[in-house]
Formats: structure tokens, C-alpha cells, sequence
């Protein structure tokens, strides 16, 4: 079984900072690695995925997100955030098990509000 | 436009009223899902299909009901809905595999009294 742990349940930062929203997953087995983003009254949007290969995996939007097998973390990152990036955001890990590859398990979400 | 529909978006039950979810996708995917999203507690699986007349459950099933007949549609039941199953629920559909993308659908509001 998989499970993921999203740190911060919310971020409140300013326009034009930094930011960085944690996940940590844990399975037994090797595992592919999403974030989704749902904007207000919005269904869920994929912002960028890890299969394999490059840690560093960089999405929409200005986001990158960066792979750490021994840490079990895949962190989500924007360098400059902008009003408009208010919303929630939710790690995923679906494990990498042959015939069971159908099980996307979400951690509970972190709130990122950007503040003028 | 390649989507995921639901339908209602917003509904207001009573308990014990059966009701149906209705979800269609029109991008051929084979696999199709199920979610609750509660505050606090993020997305949890409902029921799952791999292919027409392959389904299996998720994290959270009971209460719940689903078919797959068709590839295109995959309705959620509530045979006798609960308060607890007051949710805002999504459908989501894929290609094949977890390789591919998850397209979401808008989510319906269901509020069971």
C-alpha cells in the first residue's frame, strides 16, 4: 500500500515569492509521482508528473517539482508566484506494480494563497 | 473538446433517496474513477474501472455503487444515500495506465439531509 503525507495543510505567501509546497509519499515498491492543482470551484488539473528518469521535472505554469528517492519526497516549487496561483495543490503517488498501476492515492492537500 | 461530463452538478437529496451520478468521457479511455474530496481529507478513491464490465473498488466504497457498460460512461449509484455522503464528488478518466494523465471531471455537489 502507498500512502502520501503533504506537510502544510496551508501557504500563505506574497506576490513575486518564492515558495515550496512538501510532499513525502511511502510504498514498497517503485512509484510515479504527480501534482495536481483545482483553482477555486474547478476540478483537478495536472500540473506536472515524475515516471522516471530526470529527477527534476518541470510542469505548467512556472512550477517544477524535483524527485527524491531517498528522502521518499517529491516537493513542488515556483520561484515567483503570482495571484492567480491561489488555490489548492495535491501530490499523488500511484505505485508501480504491474497489474495494480490503477490505484492513485492523493494526500489531503495543501491551500496556497498568494497574497498582493 | 476532449472532457469529462457529470451530471447533476449540484444536487440536494433526502437519505434513503436513490440517486445516480452520472460521468462520460469522450477521449476513448479505457480506465475511469471515482473520488470524494472531503475537507481535510483530499481526494479517496471510490470505485475504479479498467475496462467495460472491469470494475474494483477503492479506498472507500461502501455505500456506493457503479457499472460499466459502455466505455464512454461510468455512473456512481447511492442506492440509499446517508449524510455522510454528503461529498463533492469527481470522475476522472485515463488512458490505459497512471502513465498517462487524469482528466478530472467538474465535480457535483451532493448534499444528502
Amino acid at each position: 500500500a502507498q500512502s502520501v503525507t503533504q506537510l502544510d495543510s496551508q501557504v500563505p505567501v506574497f506576490e513575486e515569492a518564492p515558495v515550496e509546497l512538501r510532499c513525502n509519499y511511502s510504498s514498497s515498491v517503485s512509484v510515479y509521482l504527480f501534482w495536481y492543482v483545482q483553482y477555486p470551484n474547478q476540478g483537478l488539473q495536472l500540473l506536472l508528473k515524475y515516471l522516471s528518469g530526470s529527477t527534476l521535472v518541470k510542469g505548467i505554469n512556472g512550477f517544477e517539482a524535483e524527485f527524491n528517492k531517498s528522502q521518499t519526497s517529491f516537493h513542488l516549487r515556483k520561484p515567483s508566484v503570482h495571484i492567480s496561483d491561489t488555490a489548492e495543490y495535491f501530490c499523488a503517488v500511484s505505485a508501480n506494480s504491474g497489474g495494480s498501476n490503477y490505484k492513485l492515492t492523493f494526500g489531503k492537500g495543501t491551500l496556497l494563497t498568494v497574497n498582493p | 473538446e476532449a472532457q469529462v461530463t457529470q451530471n447533476p452538478r449540484y444536487l440536494i437529496t433526502v437519505t434513503g433517496k436513490k440517486l445516480t451520478v452520472t460521468c462520460s468521457q469522450n477521449m476513448n479511455h479505457e480506465y475511469m474513477s471515482w473520488y470524494r474530496q472531503d475537507p481535510g481529507l483530499g481526494l479517496r478513491q471510490i470505485y475504479y474501472s479498467m475496462n467495460v464490465e472491469v470494475t474494483d473498488k477503492g479506498d472507500v466504497p461502501e455505500g456506493y455503487k457503479v457499472s460499466r457498460k459502455e466505455k464512454r460512461n461510468f455512473p456512481l449509484i447511492l442506492e440509499s444515500p446517508s449524510p455522510n455522503q454528503t461529498s463533492l464528488y469527481f470522475c476522472a478518466s485515463s488512458a490505459r495506465t497512471f502513465y498517462n494523465e487524469q482528466f478530472f471531471g467538474p465535480g457535483t455537489r451532493l448534499t444528502v439531509l
